[in-house]
């Protein structure tokens, strides 16, 4: 079982507001990553991180922004949430053992944008 | 670019037995993935094949055809609880720590 955390699980939030969703793991990997899943849909690899001070854009174009100062976490900013910004939002950290590279997910947030 | 397919949705028998199917186009390969993910909860890990042949897990088992291109997961033994998206996920690139995600297979076991 992995431990890797995300507040808030909801948010339901105007257009114009900048808001933060936080994800925090206690494995000590180094790679995290962020996720947008809509409905019934794939997940979109927004950003990711291979370690302290590194951060970069996934495959989905996202208006939103990421840190990594520390190795436990991994916050996304939108500075100007809009309508558009609807989606679940999954945070994953991953590490190397053996042959095996496992992404394990948090629990997730849902954003709604009104 | 990166095409992964998988079936929409599949509907199987309480008991039975579902293959799901899942082929890839990718450049580089580094290992497939399944994840399981029951309606508004996150993914969570099922199985990882990096060489060809089939891995079992208990009542699930993952298959890899790396020269087809082609995967594919067996539940055995179905239950209510198993009704959930599939997801076939492809790390590819070398040096790559990117999972590329289908659209994944939702699977609905009757009674």
């Amino acid at each position: 079982e992995a431990d890797i955390y995300q507040t808030p699980r909801y948010l339901v939030i105007g257009t114009g507001k900048k808001i933060t969703l936080e994800c925090s793991q206690t494995m000590g990997h180094d790679k995290m990553y962020w996720y947008q899943q809509d409905p019934g849909m794939e997940l979109h690899l927004i950003h990711y991180s291979y370690g302290v001070n590194s951060t970069e854009k996934g495959d989905l174009s996202s208006e939103s922004t990421v840190s990594r100062i520390r190795t436990e976490h991994f916050p996304l900013t939108l500075e100007s949430a809009r309508p558009s910004h609807t989606s679940q939002y999954l945070c994953a950290s991953s590490e190397y053992q053996g042959r095996q590279e496992t992404q394990y997910f948090g629990p997730g947030t849902r954003l709604l944008v009104l | 670019g990166q095409n992964i397919d998988q079936p929409t949705e599949m509907t199987a028998t309480e008991g039975a037995i579902v293959q799901i199917n899942c082929t890839y186009q990718t450049s580089g390969f580094n290992g497939l993935f399944w994840y399981q993910q029951h309606a508004g909860e996150a993914p969570t890990f099922l199985s990882y094949n990096v060489l060809d042949g089939l891995e079992e897990k208990g009542r699930f088992s993952s298959f890899l055809s790396r020269s087809k291109g082609y995967s594919y997961l067996l539940l055995k033994e179905l239950q209510m609880k198993d009704s959930a998206s599939y997801l076939c996920a492809v790390l590819a690139g070398a040096g790559s720590y990117q999972l590329t995600f289908g659209k994944g297979t939702k699977l609905s076991v009757i009674p």
